[in-house]
């Protein structure tokens, strides 16, 4: 069975400081991995993918995320980060098996102070 | 361009009343997904579609069911609404490669009264 764990509930980081947001999966076959990010009321969007290749993953926003196949974790970074990236995050698996559906983390909600 | 697009955004409801939640996927996108997301809680996974068939199934109950058209817009019913179907529901569209990353609509916010 996929799933994947965001062990912090909540993440606090002053506005300029670097921000990790932390998700470590388990997977039965390849791992195909994401980040999603959502603000009050709105839908999931999109924000990087590691599917092969470097384990350095770079997305949108200035975001990127490390992909460590022996601690199978996919930590979200972010070298400086801003009050508006104050949000949830959730990292997400998508099934190997059937190609459909993907399993989200419990969400790590993001606070920037500035 | 263009997006996953949602309706109504948002829906009152008495107890025991039907809703039914329209979905109209991004172009060529041939995989959607209906997930409930409750207060404070992550996206659970309710049905999925692939190609107008019933691809996986999640916690859907009984009383909700959901279909995709001929024009792959997808529509979810959902009939003796209860409160704890107050939610937040969201369609997102992909398609069906393991390597593709699905994006979403802005949801429909359910109140159920």
């Amino acid at each position: 069975a996929q799933s994947v764990a965001q062990p912090e509930d909540q993440v606090n980081v002053a506005e300029g400081n670097p921000l990790t947001v932390k998700c470590t999966y388990s997977v039965s076959g390849n791992p195909y991995l994401f980040w999603y990010v959502q603000y009050p009321n709105r839908g999931l969007q999109f924000l990087l993918k590691y599917i092969t290749g470097d384990n350095l993953v770079k997305g949108s926003y200035g975001f990127e995320a490390e992909f460590n196949k022996s601690q199978t974790s996919f930590h979200l970074k972010k070298p400086s980060a801003l009050v508006s990236d104050s949000a949830l995050y959730f990292c997400a698996v998508r099934d190997g098996g059937n190609f459909n559906k993907f399993y989200f983390g419990s969400g790590t909600k993001l606070n920037v102070k500035p | 361009a263009a997006g996953v697009i949602q309706s109504p955004r948002h829906l009152i409801k008495e107890k025991r009343e039907t809703a039914t939640l329209k979905c109209y996927p991004i172009p060529r996108h041939d995989t959607v997904y209906w997930y409930q997301q409750g207060p404070g809680q992550d996206p659970q996974f309710l049905i999925s579609f692939y190609e107008k068939m019933q691809s996986d199934k999640g916690s859907i109950p009984d009383r909700f069911s959901a279909q995709q058209f001929s024009d792959y817009h997808s529509e979810l019913n959902m009939s003796s609404l209860e409160l704890g179907d107050s939610a937040l529901y969201f369609c997102a569209s992909s398609l069906a490669y393991q390597n593709t990353e699905a994006f979403f609509g802005q949801g429909t916010r359910l109140t159920v009264v």
